[in-house]
């Protein structure tokens, strides 16, 4: 099946700092979406993109839908200590043999903000 | 407004137990989905209803029973669970299944 490669797998930053993550695969996607996770909660939907190329911003979020397909990245810029948390990319694609769709999470990273 | 919402929020079960957990979204949504998610893991997709009929069953063992009774409700009924199935169930929903999907807050299951 279908493989996300999401990195980094954690990452420690100080209040303030701008963050960057990503994930890969060698499959192509037709939507990619970036959701955030408290412990013992659902996900929480960040920014959803659609096309190609597409660059979306949500607050101090951005992220891009890679030109390939195959690839998204989100940035926050100017961290604060609630952005502490899990994030997963997801994408999403037709399901094998079903006229389904289905959604690929990564594997998650790990955000700590130090104040 | 964009709230799926689930219940119990903790349920914990004997072996031989019969359970239900339920789920529901008033954003008019077409597809909905049963999560299964261990600690420290992605979500792993379990069900997809797409306008009241499963389409997608990613060979969940049948003591798992997915139910979806209207466009708003999704059930998913729990019988004879080993402990190993003890994890957060999440349920989504989407406009339709090629569209952002919207998480509930889940159910912590404990199966003693």
């Amino acid at each position: 099946g279908q493989q996300l490669n999401q990195s980094p797998q954690s990452m420690f930053i100080q209040e303030g700092e701008d963050v960057s993550m990503n994930c890969t695969s060698s499959s192509i996607f037709n939507t990619w979406l970036w959701y955030k996770q408290d412990p013992g909660e659902g996900p929480v939907l960040l920014i959803a993109l659609y096309k190609a190329g597409e660059l979306t911003s949500n607050g101090r979020l951005t992220a891009q839908f890679g030109i390939t397909r195959k690839d998204s990245f989100l940035n926050i810029s100017a961290s604060i200590p609630s952005d502490v948390g899990i994030y997963f990319c997801a994408g999403q694609t037709l399901y094998s043999g079903a006229g389904s769709y289905q959604l690929t999470f990564g594997k998650g990273t790990k955000l700590s903000v130090i104040p | 407004d964009t709230e799926v919402t689930q219940t119990p929020k903790h349920l914990v079960m004997g072996m031989t137990n019969k359970k239900s957990l339920k789920c529901e979204q008033h954003m008019g949504h077409r597809a909905m989905y049963w999560y299964k998610q261990k600690a420290k893991k992605p979500p792993e997709l379990m069900f997809v209803y797409s306008y009241e009929k499963l389409s997608i069953n990613e060979s969940v063992p049948s003591r798992f029973s997915p139910e979806c009774p209207n466009s708003s409700l999704l059930n998913l009924h729990l019988h004879a669970l080993q402990p190993e199935d003890s994890a957060l169930y999440l349920c989504a929903s989407s406009p339709t299944e090629n569209y952002e999907q919207y998480f509930g807050p889940g159910t912590r299951l404990t199966v003693t």
